[in-house]
């Protein structure tokens, strides 16, 4: 059975630091695709990054970076110089294989709220 | 482009009634998704489309919900009859067969 886990129910970071989101998962799929999305108030869900489980490469995007550790089954999300507008709750999913056939579970979300 | 539409936004209705939700995706996306996403949680799959066929129904609860994607474009999600339990946001979601799922702004549905 596949399973994702957010340990961290709510982070405050001041304003321009960086911030990690801790995800770990499970998996018995040779291959898999992970995910972050976020999901401000207004409640709609917002792509923000993908890794592939045979990516060499951590993934980035902008000031997003996804740090990618197979062995032990972490896909943590780095935002970089954080702003206001990042305050939001953030959701990493996995989808077994990587086609879209597969089914995306995700995880319980982190609350993520930025200081001034 | 217009990204995914979804109405109502809000619904409030007395439990035992039924309700439905509208769903418009992405032009030429062809993968649907239906899912509930109850208070402080991340969203769980009810149904997913490929064209006009429901390929994933296995979390959909068949007694009182249903769905249908006529012409495989747009979609409804029925619930008959409702009950408390089913106060949730429900999302629906788009893509084209890459890695990326677009979400509409979802439906709050809640039953007194």
């Amino acid at each position: 059975a596949q399973k994702i886990t957010q340990t961290q129910p709510g982070m405050f970071v001041q304003e321009k630091e960086a911030v990690t989101l801790d995800c770990t998962y499970d998996t018995s799929d040779p291959s898999y695709g992970l995910f972050w999305y976020k999901q401000p108030s207004s409640g709609e869900m917002i792509f923000l990054i993908y890794q592939g489980s045979y990516d060499q490469q951590n993934a980035t995007e902008g000031r997003y970076s996804l740090n990618f550790q197979k062995a032990r089954k972490s896909a943590n999300l780095v935002i970089s110089a954080s702003q206001l507008g990042d305050s939001a709750m953030y959701f990493c999913a996995m989808r077994g294989g990587y086609s879209s056939a597969s089914k995306i579970i995700f995880g319980s979300g982190t609350r993520l709220s930025i200081r001034p | 482009e217009a990204g995914v539409v979804q109405s109502p936004r809000y619904k409030i209705i007395e439990k035992k009634q039924p309700v439905a939700f509208w769903c418009n995706p992405i032009s030429g996306h062809n993968t649907l998704y239906w899912y509930r996403q109850n208070l402080g949680q991340g969203p769980e799959l009810l149904i997913r489309y490929e064209n006009e066929e429901a390929v994933d129904d296995s979390q959909l609860p068949k007694d009182r919900f249903s769905a249908e994607r006529l012409k495989g474009v747009d979609s409804t999600l029925k619930i008959q009859p409702a009950e408390l339990g089913d106060s949730a946001v429900y999302l629906c979601a788009c893509d084209s067969g890459s890695n990326e799922q677009f979400f509409g702004p979802g439906t709050r549905l809640t039953v007194l």
